[in-house]
């Protein structure tokens, strides 16, 4: 079965300090991985995906999120935090043969002016 | 429209009454999902659809909720016999190829008393 894990419910930083935000998988065979971004009282939006080649990904807003394979990890990634950054951040999985698309329990973002 | 849209936005219910939520996807989308979002908690999936493939339903929480999809566009979420620990947010996401990114609507609020 998919599974994904946020370790963090929330993680901290100051404005113009970089962040990560964790995620990391299960999953059979090849993974599709993807990140998305939810503002107070807005929908979903997605920010990038991993499905093959490169394992560095770069994505909307400054965005960027690394596949480790040897970890299962997908870590979101941004190299000076903004204040508007601030919101809850999804990680999903989805196993490259089929469709049913797992979520983590989401990372909320605080960045501190 | 250009995105996904669902309806109604809210819906307040009397315990033990049935309800229907519904979803129009992006045009061409041959996936469809609905998720269940819990005071902005995580996403739990419920069911996804894909072209005429028979729909995965295993994150169905109980026999009182179904989900058709007619005509490969449109899909209706039931939920019979409402119970207050159905209130929550009902997102509908459509994607297009199996590695695509999921596209959500804004969600159908759904508060029983």
């Amino acid at each position: 079965a998919q599974s994904v894990a946020q370790p963090e419910d929330q993680v901290n930083v100051a404005e113009g300090n970089p962040l990560t935000v964790k995620c990391t998988y299960s999953v059979s065979g090849n993974p599709y991985l993807f990140w998305y971004v939810q503002y107070p009282n807005r929908g979903l939006q997605f920010l990038l995906k991993y499905i093959t080649g490169d394992n560095l990904v770069k994505g909307s807003y400054g965005f960027e999120a690394e596949f480790n394979k040897s970890q299962t990890s997908f870590h979101l990634k941004k190299p000076s935090a903004l204040v508007s950054d601030s919101a809850l951040y999804f990680c999903a999985v989805r196993a490259s043969q089929g469709f049913k698309t797992i979520f983590g329990a989401g990372t909320r973002l605080f960045v501190k002016a | 429209g250009a995105g996904v849209s669902q309806s109604p936005s809210n819906k307040v219910t009397e315990k033990g009454k049935d309800v229907e939520l519904r979803c129009d996807p992006i045009s061409g989308h041959t996936a469809l999902y609905w998720y269940r979002q819990s005071l902005g908690q995580g996403l739990e999936f419920l069911i996804y659809f894909q072209g005429n493939s028979a729909p995965d339903k295993s994150g169905l929480p109980s026999d009182r909720f179904s989900a058709e999809r007619t005509g490969g566009s449109v899909s209706t979420l039931t939920i019979q016999r409402t119970q207050q620990e159905d209130s929550a947010v009902y997102l509908c996401a459509s994607s297009i190829g199996q590695s695509g990114e999921l596209f959500f609507g804004e969600g159908s609020r759904l508060t029983v008393l």
